[in-house]
C-alpha cells in the first residue's frame, strides 16, 4: 500500500513554542492530505484538509491560526503548531487519500506532541 | 454522514476467531465500508473495504448484508499482536475525508 511518513515521531516542548510536523507521501502524489489529532483512549478527529497549491480547510473549532497548514508540493504537506500550550498536547497524525477510486486512507505513524 | 456504532470493547483468546459488527443504519448508496486497525501511538492502518456481499483478503474477512446496516470484520485464528482498537468508517470514497468519520472503534483485547 501507499507509504505516508511522518515526523518527528515525538517531539517535547516549553510552552510558547512553535513546532513543525511533516507529512510525506513517499511512493504517490498526494494532492490532499488531512491532519487528526487524538486524545489518549479517544477516536481520531479530523482537524482540516489540506490541499496542495490552496489554502486548507479546517473543520469547525479548529483554529486556522493556531493550526498552521502548508501544503506546498504534490509529496508534503505540513502542520505548524504555534504557541504551544499544555493543552495542544496529543497525538497528531496525518493521512492521505489513495486507491483507484480514492478509496482509501493511508496514515501517517504520528507525532506525539507534549508541551510543557 | 452515516453514523457507526461498534462495541466499545471485546476480549478473546488467541486461536479464535472475532468478529466485531459495526452498524450503520443511514449509510448512503454511494457509501462504502473500511476496516482500520490502530495500535497504541501509530496511526490507523487499513485492513479490509466492501460494498456488499463478502470480502476477503489475506487477514480478514467482511460480511455487508444485502441492506447495508450493518457490517462484521471477522478476524481468523487472532494472535496477541491483534490486540488493538479497529475503528469501521462509512463513507463515499469519491467524497472527501470529512465523510470519513471515525467512530469509537472496538478494542480489541486478545488473551493467551
Amino acid at each position: 500500500g501507499a507509504v505516508v511518513s511522518q515526523h518527528p515521531s515525538r517531539v517535547i516542548c516549553k510552552s510558547g513554542t512553535s513546532v513543525k510536523i511533516e507529512c510525506r507521501s513517499l511512493d504517490f502524489q498526494a494532492t490532499t492530505m488531512f491532519w487528526y489529532r487524538q486524545f489518549p483512549k479517544k477516536s481520531l478527529m479530523l482537524m482540516a484538509t489540506s490541499n496542495e497549491g490552496s489554502k486548507a480547510t479546517y473543520e469547525q473549532g479548529v483554529e486556522k491560526d493556531k493550526f498552521l497548514i502548508n501544503h506546498a508540493s504534490l509529496t508534503l504537506s505540513t502542520l505548524t503548531v504555534t504557541s504551544a500550550h499544555p493543552e495542544d498536547s496529543s497525538f497528531y497524525i496525518c493521512s492521505s487519500i489513495q486507491g483507484l477510486a480514492n478509496e482509501k486512507l493511508f496514515f501517517g505513524s504520528g507525532t506525539q506532541l507534549s508541551v510543557l | 454522514l452515516a453514523k457507526t456504532t461498534q462495541p466499545i470493547s471485546m476480549d478473546s483468546y488467541e486461536g479464535q476467531e472475532v468478529n466485531i459488527t459495526c452498524s450503520h443504519n443511514n449509510i448512503a448508496t454511494n457509501d462504502y465500508i473500511t476496516w482500520y486497525q490502530q495500535f497504541p501511538s501509530q496511526g490507523p492502518r487499513f485492513i479490509i473495504q466492501g460494498y456488499k456481499t463478502k470480502v476477503t483478503n489475506e487477514v480478514a474477512s467482511l460480511f455487508i448484508p444485502a441492506d447495508r446496516k450493518s457490517s462484521t470484520l471477522s478476524l481468523p485464528r487472532v494472535s496477541l499482536s491483534d490486540t488493538a482498537v479497529y475503528y469501521c468508517l462509512v463513507g463515499d470514497p469519491s467524497g472527501s475525508a470529512r465523510q470519513l468519520t471515525f467512530g469509537s472503534g472496538t478494542q480489541l483485547t486478545v488473551l493467551p
